[in-house]
């Protein structure tokens, strides 16, 4: 069955640097992926689209990169800041929105 | 301002009390969709509208229903609720009619509390 995996655990980065988060997904072909940020008891928001074709994304501080050979997409946020802190869903689709399948989500902790 | 506007935004009900989740969007998007989310299991889709009259099921629609008259409005209905539809729910919608991909404009969300 198709399964998008991001790690569990949170993950806790000193201000400044670089936060990666992982997304990897097995029995699945993804068209498109999607990233969004998550404040507690908020709605998603949504950050980057990157399409099968292309390999990395860029929009301000945030790159996106999709290699469709390792089936994972990495989500990197450079000089990150506290107010940066939140949880980081991806999401899949074969190709329509009616397909979109989330994965369960990263919580990126950001200190001074 | 574009937004996504579900209500309540909190509830607490109890077991066979018939309730509705409202949903409206007023960016003329023609797909919606409904999703629920619970710990360690994420986002699931419940049900979901191309457009006006036309309505699909995800992947969770057991004990849900839906409907589209207008294509602002797309109300979530537990017909008769049961705890395990306790849960957060957001409403979401998208340009794109469902045909190709663009970004999900969310709802804040509906914390629904079934006892």
């Amino acid at each position: 069955s198709q399964k998008i995996e991001q790690n569990s655990e949170a993950l806790n980065i000193q201000e400044g640097k670089t936060a990666t988060l992982t997304c990897n997904y097995t029995n699945y072909s993804p068209a498109y992926l999607q990233w969004y940020r998550q404040d507690p008891g908020r709605g998603p928001v949504f950050l980057l689209l990157i399409r099968e074709n292309e390999k990395e994304k860029r929009k301000e501080r945030l790159k996106v990169t999709f290699d469709t050979t390792l089936k994972q997409s990495l989500f990197h946020i450079t000089a990150s800041q506290p107010a940066d802190s939140a949880t980081y869903l991806c999401a899949l689709t074969t190709g329509t929105a009616s397909k979109l399948t989330f994965g369960t989500g990263t919580r990126l902790q950001v200190t001074l | 301002e574009a937004q996504v506007t579900q209500n309540p935004r909190y509830l607490i009900t109890v077991t066979g009390k018939k309730l509705t989740v409202t949903c409206s969007q007023n960016m003329n998007h023609e797909y919606m969709s409904w999703y629920r989310q619970d710990p360690g299991l994420g986002l699931r889709q419940i049900y979901y509208s191309m457009n006006v009259e036309v309505t699909d099921k995800g992947d969770v629609p057991e004990g849900y229903k839906v409907s589209r008259k207008e294509k602002r409005n797309f109300p979530l209905i537990l017909e008769s609720p049961s705890p395990n539809q306790t849960s957060l729910y957001f409403c979401a919608s998208t340009a794109s009619g469902g045909w190709d991909t663009g970004e999900l404009f969310f709802g804040e969300g509906s914390r629904l509390t079934v006892l």
